[in-house]
């Protein structure tokens, strides 16, 4: 069937580091994609989001790379802070009315400092 | 700006007992309405959407409904609640088709 899930569920970097999250998808129609974060206890915050059109966007310290050719999604956060500690999802969205996301299982990222 | 409150945001029911949360959204009209789960430790599942007034979408076959009463005000309901509706629950609104979701701060709902 069709979902999105996540390569790693737990990403340890150290503080400054460069941090990579991976994401699968299968759906080939999907043509919009968004990486939330979510703290603990939290409602999941927006990080950025990317169109099927494009390949590559960046945003304050993230960059979200799509590969619509093995249908892979990564979030990079340059200069990994403790504050970037949290659970991170990527969602596709297959609706065909309205906005109906479809979550991954999420990646837990640490921040060692 | 746009805001969307949830609430209660904890409560502890007996199993067999009902379930009311509540959404509300401010700052925008006809936004469209969603109802997410995430049970601990777990991705985010969709459970209702709602594009207008009235219309409710359901995605999971469940002992929850939902209402959407009036055009920002969003409903989760249960007549008796089962042990695995324990769990995280999100309230979440977007602007449009395409758009981003965004979400209340969430209702943790325990059956015992």
């Amino acid at each position: 069937g069709e979902s999105v899930g996540l390569h790693l569920p737990t990403l340890s970097v150290q503080e400054g580091d460069n941090s990579i999250i991976n994401c699968a998808y299968s759906n080939s129609a999907s043509d919009y994609f968004i990486w939330y974060k979510q703290e603990s206890g939290k409602g999941p915050q927006f990080i950025i989001d990317i169109r099927s059109n494009m390949d590559k966007r960046q945003g304050q310290r993230v960059t979200v790379l799509l590969n619509k050719t093995v249908k892979h999604l990564s979030l990079q956060i340059a200069a990994t802070q403790p504050g970037d500690s949290a659970v991170y999802f990527c969602a596709e969205n297959k609706g065909a009315y309205g906005n109906k996301l479809v979550f991954g299982a999420g990646t837990i990222l640490r921040v060692k400092s | 700006s746009q805001t969307i409150h949830q609430w209660p945001a904890t409560l502890v029911q007996p199993v067999g007992s009902p379930l009311s949360l509540e959404c509300t959204v401010e700052g925008t009209s006809n936004p469209n309405l969603y109802w997410y789960r995430q049970a601990a430790g777990r991705g985010l599942q969709l459970l209702f959407y709602s594009v207008g007034i009235g219309q409710i979408s359901s995605e999971v076959p469940q002992n929850l409904s939902a209402s959407r009463p009036q055009d920002r005000q969003f409903i989760l309901s249960s007549k008796k609640l089962l042990l695995s509706d324990s769990g995280f629950y999100l309230c979440a609104w977007s602007p449009n088709r395409d758009g981003e979701l965004f979400f209340g701060e969430g209702s943790r709902l325990t059956v015992l």
